[in-house]
């Protein structure tokens, strides 16, 4: 089993669609939790990352954070063709430490 | 790309033969990582460094090398390249805080 397990896609949504990508997770030491945005042919760019459990709101963008199932998800509200990209989930025991990521999810936002 | 370049951008390379990856920061952040990345595995951590000639194993480091013998240089060398390194490879820099990781625009590199 892999530490961190993303659905890879593709998810093709049409424009206004609420989205949901979600990570799982195996190691309960995971305290740290965070989302990357990857556009084609480019490096991930930091999105959103929350400390243990709870939600966290920024625009159109909500991470959650499920601690006791070892589920994250974010959410995006009103998604746009400019939010196609591949979403990578990524998770740390604590600060400093070295992150451990998820394979990615794909999303296709249609116009 | 927050003032990281990566070099070269695209190399491709036959079995057997040594490569160099260089990666360039002008943020002076003390933290550098070399990562790959593979369809269906994510991004893996190669090697990392925690401050001039201070490195460390990630988890896929076998195969590699790296050097750090200045602030803003992170080298990574594969030293006799074989097609299963054949990958997308980014680095990446950080201050040491979660939410500082910053990636470069990456190499794609091709071993034959």
């Amino acid at each position: 089993q892999k530490e961190v397990e993303q659905d890879p896609g593709p998810l093709s949504v049409p424009e206004g669609a609420i989205v949901s990508l979600n990570c799982t997770y195996s190691n309960s030491a995971f305290q740290y939790f965070m989302w990357y945005r990857q556009y084609s042919r480019k490096g991930p760019e930091l999105l959103m990352y929350t400390y243990s459990s709870g939600n966290k709101e920024d625009g159109r963008f909500t991470a959650q954070v499920d601690k006791s199932s070892k589920y994250i998800s974010l959410f995006i509200r009103d998604s746009q063709p400019s939010d196609s990209a591949t979403y990578l989930c990524a998770m740390s025991v604590g600060y400093g430490q070295n992150f451990v990521f998820g394979p990615g999810t794909r999303l296709s936002v249609l116009p | 790309d927050a003032g990281i370049t990566q070099s070269p951008r695209h190399k491709v390379t036959e079995t057997g033969t040594p490569v160099t990856l260089r990666c360039h920061q002008t943020e002076n952040h003390r933290y550098m990582y070399w990562y790959r990345q593979d369809p269906g595995h994510g991004l893996r951590l190669i090697h990392y460094s925690y401050g001039v000639k201070d490195t460390d194993k990630g988890e896929v480091s076998d195969g590699y090398s790296v050097s750090r013998s200045k602030t803003e240089d992170f080298l990574l060398t594969l030293e006799s390249a074989t097609s299963s390194q054949t990958s997308v490879y980014f680095c990446a820099i950080s201050e040491g805080g979660v939410d500082e990781q910053y990636f470069g625009p990456g190499t794609r590199l091709t071993v034959t």
